[in-house]
């Protein structure tokens, strides 16, 4: 139990352009999900809360108009990355913590590259 | 935030021996600790984890130790296999589920 999906694994995408990152939690509710970007050989750092039907809480220092939190079911939380450019190219991974229960579950991670 | 960007210092064990892997958090009011594995490319896997109520806990081949005084928690791995390499982090947050932060990484050779 506790598996949460992130989608895509690996995307490719020109400057400019708008990317939209899924995280499902496929066999439980997660009100409270978490995303998180990882550069090469680093820890991941945490970017923002996502609760569910609320906005999402941004840590400081990341620009929430270009990071766009959707938090709208108990199962789904997106990120999109606005305008993207060379610089937002890393590694973004979503977890997800379980309603009621210990334990935050992560994803798959989403390789982004902005060329 | 509680983040901690730094690069990953390193670690290099030999195959059988036991290794510790320290890391220091930095939120005295976090209860719930974790500790992840993540290899290279893929998201962190849960190792062990431990609530502000306890110091020790122990898992298959893994303990990790808390010690809330310094604000310093450890992995200790038994008998460590070439599949043990990988970047392992540990990570604070509140049962709760509302806040979750992780502290610098480790990365564990194991040379066979």
């Amino acid at each position: 139990g506790a598996v949460v999906s992130q989608h895509p694994s690996r995307v490719i995408c020109k400057s400019g352009t708008s990317v939209k990152i899924e995280c499902r939690s496929l066999d439980f509710q997660a009100t409270t999900m978490f995303w998180y970007r990882q550069f090469p050989k680093q820890s991941l750092m945490l970017m923002a809360t996502s609760n569910e039907g609320s906005k999402a809480t941004y840590e400081q220092g990341v620009e929430k108009d270009k990071f766009l939190i959707n938090h709208a079911s108990l199962t789904l939380s997106t990120l999109t990355v606005t305008s993207a450019h060379p610089e937002d190219s890393s590694f973004y991974i979503c977890s997800a913590h379980r309603t009621g229960n210990y334990g935050y579950t992560f994803g798959s991670g989403t390789r982004l590259t902005v060329v | 935030g509680e983040n901690v960007g730094l690069h990953l210092p390193t670690l290099s064990v030999q195959e059988g021996d036991n290794s510790i892997i320290n890391c220091a958090y930095s939120n005295s009011a976090s209860d719930y600790f974790i500790w992840y594995k993540q290899e290279s490319g893929k998201g962190p896997q849960f190792i062990i984890d431990i609530r502000s109520n306890m110091d020790k806990r122990q898992g298959q081949r893994v303990t990790v130790l808390l010690n809330k005084t310094v604000k310093h928690l450890s992995l200790q791995i038994a008998a460590t296999q070439p599949g043990d390499s990988a970047v392992y982090f540990c990570a604070e947050g509140w049962a709760t589920g509302n806040q979750f932060y992780f502290g610098t990484g480790t990365s564990l050779t194991v040379i066979p």
